[in-house]
């Protein structure tokens, strides 16, 4: 199974702030790197797809980079409504596999 | 406007089976692999099987093989996941979610405790 290591597992900032979150990959997964944003009692929604595509109607404040097993998700200039928690997902290879989950809290 | 709407979870005793539905709507169904992923009280997201297109090819988490089956009706524009000899750790939010990852319905909730 592709592992997903996940960092850092909680982030603390302010708005206006901007942060990185990286996901490291086992092995090479390609291109079928996904982040995503999810809120308290709420599903999962994507903001990222192939590592770097922006979802539809998701800020340009967003953007993933990355390539063969290292990936980053950076929000530049923190908004009140992006503290949430955000995963990484592999779908290269099944079991896809998620990262831990990375907490952003308020400062 | 795409919605995926899970339903059939609830209280279940450990041993016990369910039968989670979930409808779509505003894309091509037919086309699109589709997936359950789980998610534990306060825990990650831990993907749980998939099922293609025509319905031919499924895959599960070794955690969940041999328990649970995932099935479609493109008729029904309808992805089912069959949930048998359930344990306290399959306790969770299941998530019905359409090709890789793209759409994610709102959940249904499972919960195994004698």
């Amino acid at each position: 199974d592709i592992q997903m290591t996940q960092s850092p597992s909680s982030l603390s900032a302010s708005v206006g702030d901007g942060v990185t979150i990286t996901c490291r990959a086992s092995q090479g997964i390609g291109s079928d790197l996904g982040w995503y944003q999810q809120k308290p009692g709420r599903a999962p929604e994507r903001l990222i797809y192939a590592v770097s595509s922006l979802q539809s109607g998701v800020p340009s404040r967003f953007s993933g980079s990355g390539s063969g097993t290292e990936f980053t998700l950076t929000i530049n200039s923190l908004q009140p409504e992006d503290f949430a928690t955000y995963y990484c997902l592999q779908h290269n290879n099944y079991p896809y596999t998620f990262g831990q989950g990375t907490k952003l809290e308020i400062k | 406007e795409v919605q995926l709407v899970e339903s059939g979870g609830g209280f279940v005793q450990p041993g016990g089976s369910l039968r989670l539905s979930c409808a779509a709507s505003g894309f091509a169904f037919s086309s699109y692999w589709m997936q359950w992923v789980r998610q534990a009280p306060g825990k990650g997201l831990v993907w749980v099987s998939r099922i293609n297109s025509d319905g031919i090819i499924t895959n599960y988490a070794d955690s969940v093989k041999g328990r649970f089956t995932i099935s479609r009706d493109n008729a029904k524009n309808t992805v089912y996941l069959q949930v048998n000899s359930l344990r306290a750790e399959d306790t969770a939010v299941y998530y019905c979610v359409a090709g890789p990852f793209d759409f994610w319905g709102q959940g249904t909730k499972v919960t195994v405790s004698s």
